[in-house]
């Protein structure tokens, strides 16, 4: 079985200002990662991925994110936000041996102060 | 590419009815849908598991009776929430898993308000 956790519900940063979302997972078999946001009362849009080789990732809107196995973590990050990304972050694993069936995180309420 | 949409977007019924929320994968085949449940200021909660012309996998907990799910092609998927309860009220979410890979596309979701 498999969890995740997100270890901040909520996140305010400044406008401008680089920001982490922290997320760390626990699995005995190996896992695909994903990040997503949603904006309010809308689906989720897939930010980034891990599936396998380079362990930095890089998105869409200037975000990315670094898998450590050895920590089990998979944190997001941008190094200067914008008003525009205040929304809700996901994160997601799934094993790499399934039918792509996620396991989220709480969520983590990213709000941009101008 | 990739789009994934629900119908309706948003519904208000009456206690005691029923209700088809339609999800369809726009410019892909998908031999497998998800639908999600989500609570305000909550995470997703995986409900089914929706596979092409085979039953739906339940998640434990997720009455089958109440919560019918049709997968009739590899672009449409249908959950009808039987008998809809004001605590079936919620955010109902779909996603579509494109053939040959490990993404899932999500749908813009369907807001069930029961009353």
């Amino acid at each position: 079985a498999q969890s995740v956790t997100q270890l901040d519900s909520q996140v305010p940063v400044f406008e401008e200002a680089p920001v982490e979302l922290r997320c760390n997972y626990s699995s005995s078999v190996s896992v695909y990662l994903f990040w997503y946001v949603q904006y309010p009362n809308q689906g989720l849009q897939l930010l980034l991925k891990y599936l396998s080789g380079s362990t930095l990732v890089k998105g869409i809107n200037g975000f990315e994110a670094e898998f450590n196995k050895s920590q089990t973590s998979f944190h997001l990050r941008k190094p200067s936000v914008h008003i525009s990304d205040t929304a809700e972050y996901f994160c997601a694993v799934s094993s790499t041996g399934n039918t792509g069936k996620l396991i989220f995180g709480q969520g983590t309420t990213l709000q941009v102060k101008p | 590419g990739a789009v994934v949409s629900q119908h309706p977007s948003w519904v208000i019924c009456k206690s005691g009815t029923s209700v088809k929320i339609e999800c369809r994968s726009l410019d892909f085949q998908a031999t497998t849908m998800f639908w999600y449940r989500q609570f305000p200021k909550q995470s997703l909660m995986l409900m089914a598991t929706s596979n092409e012309g085979s039953k739906a996998t339940y998640e434990q907990g997720v009455e089958k009776d109440k919560f019918l799910i049709n997968h009739a092609s590899l672009t449409l998927s249908t959950l009808t929430v039987t008998s809809a309860h004001p605590e079936d009220s919620s955010f109902y979410i779909c996603s579509a898993l494109q053939r040959f890979s490990y993404e899932q596309y999500f749908g813009p979701g369907t807001r069930l308000t029961v009353t």
